[in-house]
Formats: structure tokens, C-alpha cells, sequence
């Protein structure tokens, strides 16, 4: 089973709407969760951190967290072409800056103008 | 937010040279720092932890011998492929972890082409 698991896409999105991506973990004992966005060739960029159970929004985008039944999600609402991007959910498995970030393999995203 | 300087941001090469990457970070002070390659339309695949000041810990299958990484500053490590090999060509991606925000940030990627 992998640690970090999220749906490889495409999640195709019309503008406007809100895109819902999901994302799994298997350490019961994670203790930070990340959204990174990736545009092609580039490297990925921070979106969004959370590190207990709710949600967590900040403009367009709210993270949720169910630490029991392990999984984190990010919606983005009102999509824009410009949001079309792969999006990675990273795990931070412990306790330290220390712990190893275990990243998922990715959902690519399609915002349809 | 922060800042991570990773450069170069392009190189090509000679297969049997050896390259040197640079990853910064500008803003703040990282203790530990990670290094990734990257292929095509793939995910990023951990291949060593570094952490200041100690021996990097490199993920199974990763060669030490052939991908060496120094990290001798709070702000500095770096990744040295030696005698690159065609093989090796992939985006390399550094990360670092800002110590008092716990975030991690990375930098812009170095793509490497072996002919």
C-alpha cells in the first residue's frame, strides 16, 4: 500500500466550479499535511498546510483534514484556467522538520474555460 | 513566502563528467534539506535527506558513491552527480525546511541533460 495515495487524473473542471481533489495517508501518526501545485517543467509550490482536524481556507482554496479516517482534501472554488495544474498532497510522517515529507504521485487538474 | 535558490537551472553534459547543483536557502535557516529527481510526468521520488553538519541518509536504491551531498551551512547543500550517465538526465529538485515554520519550500529545479 502506498503512504500517500491520491487519484491520478484528470479531473476535468468547468470554470467556475469547484474542483474537489482527495488524498489518503497510511501513518495513523502523521502530524502535517500539505498542498503543493506543480505547472509543468516547474517546481511545486506551496498552496496550503493544515495540521489538525477541520478545515482551513485561505481565499479560494479550503483544506479539510479527518485525521481519523486519514485523509485530507482541497477544494478550490471558482476555478480558473490558470488553476489547471498537477496537484501533490505531502505528509509529514512525524514529529520534526526532521521527518521524512512523503509526497503522493499527484492529480492533474483540467480547469475547461 | 521563503525562499529557496537552486541553480544552475539548466545543464547539459558530457556523459562521465560530474555536475554540481547548489540549493540555498535565503531566508531562513534549514536543518535539513531534500533532494528529489523528477522524470516526465511522474511524481517526485526522495532520494536523500540531508541535514546539516552529518552524513546524508539516501533512500534505498539511491547510489551514495555516485550522487554526493554536502550539507555544511544552515543555508547550503549541495547534490554532485559524478560521472553523469544519459541515464541520469531527469529534474533534479532540492527542498528545504524552514526550521521555525516547520514549511517546507522548494526550489526551482535544475533540469539535467546527459549526452
Amino acid at each position: 500500500q502506498k503512504e500517500v495515495e491520491q487519484n491520478s487524473g484528470p479531473l476535468s473542471v468547468p470554470e467556475g466550479a469547484i474542483a474537489s481533489l482527495n488524498c489518503t495517508y497510511s501513518d495513523r501518526g502523521s502530524q502535517s499535511f500539505f498542498w503543493y501545485r506543480q505547472y509543468s517543467g516547474k517546481s511545486p509550490e506551496l498552496i496550503m498546510s493544515i495540521y489538525s482536524n477541520g478545515d482551513k481556507e485561505d481565499g479560494r482554496f479550503t483544506a479539510q483534514l479527518n485525521k481519523a479516517s486519514q485523509y485530507v482534501s482541497l477544494l478550490i472554488r471558482d476555478s480558473q484556467p490558470s488553476d489547471s495544474a498537477t496537484y501533490l498532497c505531502a505528509v509529514n510522517t512525524g514529529y520534526s522538520s526532521a521527518s521524512k515529507i512523503i509526497f503522493g504521485s499527484g492529480t492533474r487538474l483540467s480547469i475547461r474555460p | 513566502g521563503a525562499v529557496v535558490s537552486q541553480h544552475p537551472s539548466r545543464v547539459i553534459c558530457k556523459s562521465g563528467t560530474s555536475v554540481k547543483i547548489e540549493c540555498r536557502s535565503l531566508d531562513f535557516q534549514a536543518t535539513t534539506m531534500f533532494w528529489y529527481r523528477q522524470f516526465p510526468k511522474k511524481s517526485l521520488m526522495l532520494m536523500a535527506t540531508s541535514n546539516e553538519g552529518s552524513k546524508a541518509t539516501y533512500e534505498q536504491g539511491v547510489e551514495k558513491d555516485k550522487f554526493l551531498i554536502n550539507h555544511a551551512s544552515l543555508t547550503l547543500s549541495t547534490l554532485t552527480v559524478t560521472s553523469a550517465h544519459p541515464e541520469d538526465s531527469s529534474f533534479y529538485i532540492c527542498s528545504a525546511v524552514d526550521r521555525g515554520s516547520q514549511k517546507l519550500f522548494f526550489g526551482s529545479g535544475t533540469q539535467l541533460s546527459v549526452l
